[in-house]
């Protein structure tokens, strides 16, 4: 068991270019979201998505897109990066049939917009 | 709408001396409640979990007790060591069908020898 992936692990970006961050998870969890983590901010939710074809926003969701396709992958796009959008994303996952919503996550992406 | 609050850092600590970190909540429901560290350049571990009144959670010498009547979920150890300098995240789940965490804003642990 892999458990959550993320690549790359490092990005720069120039103001306006587009990317996308993979994640994707071996455990057949529904529930995937993306955190963004900023200094004295903690974590907050990007988006979130409780199973393939299904998504919704989180606290911050402005910027960025997902899409679902399969229960592995739960890719974030960047349409315009932004120097605001500097930050370290994490992508999760959890399986709530298991009670607890416990997350699982990823090791992150850091990410530099210049 | 749901939120944590926990002691801002950082805190030093000499190799040995007891840690409280402090963790407040506000939910609606019965929260289960979390604490996740991360090590430097790493992402988040769960270190433990409480999912109802007057349960602790435990692991590696960390506690900590869901108290209901406070709303806390304050972490503790009895001695800490060089290796848990990390940063630590408590968090909720609201339940009920919100799969979604909410995170205190964290405190950096560093504990010297």
């Amino acid at each position: 068991n892999a458990g959550v992936t993320q690549t790359p692990k490092f990005q720069v970006l120039k103001t306006g270019q587009s990317m996308t961050l993979q994640c994707a998870q071996d455990m057949n969890h529904e529930y995937m979201s993306w955190y963004r983590q900023d200094p004295g901010m903690g974590l907050r939710l990007i988006h979130y998505s409780v199973g393939a074809g299904i998504t919704d926003q989180g606290e911050v969701p402005n910027g960025y897109n997902v899409s679902r396709s399969t229960t592995e992958d739960f890719p974030l796009r960047l349409l315009s990066a932004a120097p605001s959008q500097t930050s370290v994303y994490f992508c999760a996952s959890s399986e709530p049939g298991q009670g607890s919503y416990e997350q699982y996550f990823g090791p992150g992406t850091r990410l530099t917009v210049t | 709408g749901d939120s944590v609050t926990q002691m801002e850092g950082p805190v030093t600590l000499s190799e040995e001396a007891f840690l409280t970190i402090n963790c407040t909540y506000t939910a609606t429901g019965y929260p289960s409640l979390f604490w996740y560290v991360q090590y430097p350049g790493e992402g988040l571990q769960l270190l433990l979990k409480a999912t109802k009144a007057d349960d602790k959670g435990s692991n590696k010498g960390f506690e900590a007790t869901y108290r209901k009547e406070t709303t806390s979920f304050h972490l503790e150890k009895g001695s800490v060591q060089v290796s848990d300098s990390a940063v630590y995240f408590c968090a909720l789940a609201s339940g009920a069908g919100s799969y979604q965490l909410t995170f205190g804003k964290g405190t950096k642990l560093s504990v010297i020898p």
